[in-house]
């Protein structure tokens, strides 16, 4: 199957983590990715992880990989405001697709 | 680095009307290309992609297609236009040497009246 599954909604409060939680079910991922969407613009990579790694640390940025669960999850330390957007979970399909969830929308409140 | 062309950035088309919008790469050779649509509120569904000049996928069946011409240009094509054909279009391209990373461009807002 080729659905990826996230929560729509997260509100946090700034200066707090923000854990936004991913399911995928094609156990053949080679990687998992996570995306950033601001309005009205295009998908930025944020970090990806090789399907072989438990955990990846980029900055303010923790990935976790649990391939047993087939969970994947984001944890951004130290929100601010300009982490307000769209995250969008993916995962390889095949050798030439990715399939993304629906988005988490990231709201960060003073 | 790569960089991603994407135009026009917001688009108003009668319904009936054909449409033609273009994506090129720069900064990359043979790359992966895609097209991606997200509809109002929702994930990224994928279109087409294509691996080389003059191959296309076609993942959704739809009044839409996509050409090649070129190693670095992608093509999303209709010769009439819906009402849901109505969104945001998005091209990507994969980079790397395994092909393992995506970049989209900025994307174009189709509002199809």
């Amino acid at each position: 199957g080729e659905d990826v599954e996230q929560s729509l909604f997260l509100s946090v409060r700034e200066g707090d983590s923000s854990v936004i939680n991913c399911t995928y079910t094609d156990s053949s991922s080679t990687y998992l990715y996570w995306y950033k969407q601001e309005p009205g613009a295009g998908l930025q990579l944020l970090t990806y992880i090789f399907s072989n790694m438990d955990m990846k640390q980029d900055q303010r940025l923790t990935v976790l990989l649990n391939k047993k669960d087939k969970h994947l999850s984001l944890r951004i330390a130290d929100t601010q405001t300009g982490d307000s957007a769209i995250y969008f979970c993916a995962e390889t399909v095949g050798d030439y697709k990715l399939s993304f969830g629906a988005g988490t929308t990231v709201t960060v409140r003073a | 680095s790569q960089t991603i062309h994407q135009w026009p950035a917001t688009l108003v088309q009668p319904v009936g009307s054909p449409l033609s919008l273009e994506c090129t790469v720069e900064g990359t050779s043979n790359p992966n290309l895609y097209w991606y649509r997200q509809a109002a509120g929702r994930g990224l569904q994928l279109l087409f992609y294509s691996v080389g000049i003059g191959q296309i996928s076609s993942e959704v069946p739809q009044n839409l297609s996509a050409s090649r011409p070129q190693d670095r240009q992608f093509i999303l094509s209709s010769k009439k236009l819906l009402l849901s054909d109505s969104g945001f279009y998005l091209c990507a391209s994969t980079v790397g040497t395994g092909n393992e990373k995506l970049f989209f461009g900025s994307g174009t807002q189709l509002s199809v009246l």
